[in-house]
């Protein structure tokens, strides 16, 4: 079962704007991943949180966390076309091999 | 460094066939996970390795097999493809140290469809 929800499931926005997602997850985690795909491509890791942040900044990203909520969302400020991809958040438990679960992610569509 | 390789990126299969999906990486990473990503669903965990020698089951194993006999390589077996099997496959590899623990370095995926 998807440990992870985003939402909304799509977006768009025009060029320079910004777009926030959100995450939902259900059990304690030990970290907080986001991702982002391009179409037909693998994914590539954005940022990841630990349960004892609250936010983390990188670049153009901003991630915060909020574990009594359960939830997280990612903040992508002046995006850009190349921006567009989906987006997924991961949660990950803690142990020796962090079994990372992911969301159905967010379909971000940036229009120049 | 190459990252992680997969072949083939396409494929498709007769149902009953069999057939191996190859993953290789150079980082020297521990940890490596086979997903397998359908429409509406994420990605889902099928199997994973923690080193050599040792693999465990994930999500959703039925179906598949996996070996791990060096760190680098990680293949994926198929052992009678069924028409469910469609889907897009990646390989990823992880570490619990260094400098990105936990963070997943994946293939460029494999589209795999059974007719």
């Amino acid at each position: 079962s998807q440990q992870g929800e985003e939402d909304p499931q799509a977006l768009s926005i025009q060029e320079g704007e910004n777009a926030t997602m959100n995450c939902s997850y259900k059990t304690s985690i030990n970290n907080l991943q986001w991702y982002r795909q391009n179409s037909g491509r693998g994914l590539v890791h954005l940022i990841l949180i630990r349960s004892n942040e609250r936010e983390k900044h990188s670049g153009r990203l901003r991630v915060t966390l909020d574990t009594s909520k359960k939830s997280s969302s990612l903040l992508i400020t002046a995006s850009r076309a190349a921006d567009t991809a989906s987006y997924f958040c991961a949660t990950g438990v803690s142990g020796g091999y962090q079994k990372v679960t992911f969301g159905t992610g967010t379909k971000l569509q940036v229009i120049p | 460094n190459a990252g992680v390789t997969q072949t083939p990126k396409f494929q498709v299969l007769k149902t009953g066939q069999s057939m191996t999906l190859q993953c290789a990486q150079d980082m020297n990473h521990e940890y490596m996970s086979w997903y397998r990503q359908d429409p509406g669903m994420g990605l889902r965990l099928i199997h994973y390795s923690v080193g050599a020698g040792i693999t465990d089951q994930g999500e959703v194993p039925n179906g598949y097999n996996v070996s791990r006999s060096t760190t680098e390589d990680f293949p994926l077996r198929l052992l009678s493809a069924a028409p469910s099997q469609t889907s897009v496959y990646f390989c990823a590899s992880s570490d619990r140290g260094g400098p990105t623990p936990y963070e997943q370095y994946f293939g460029p995926g494999t589209r795999l469809t059974v007719t």
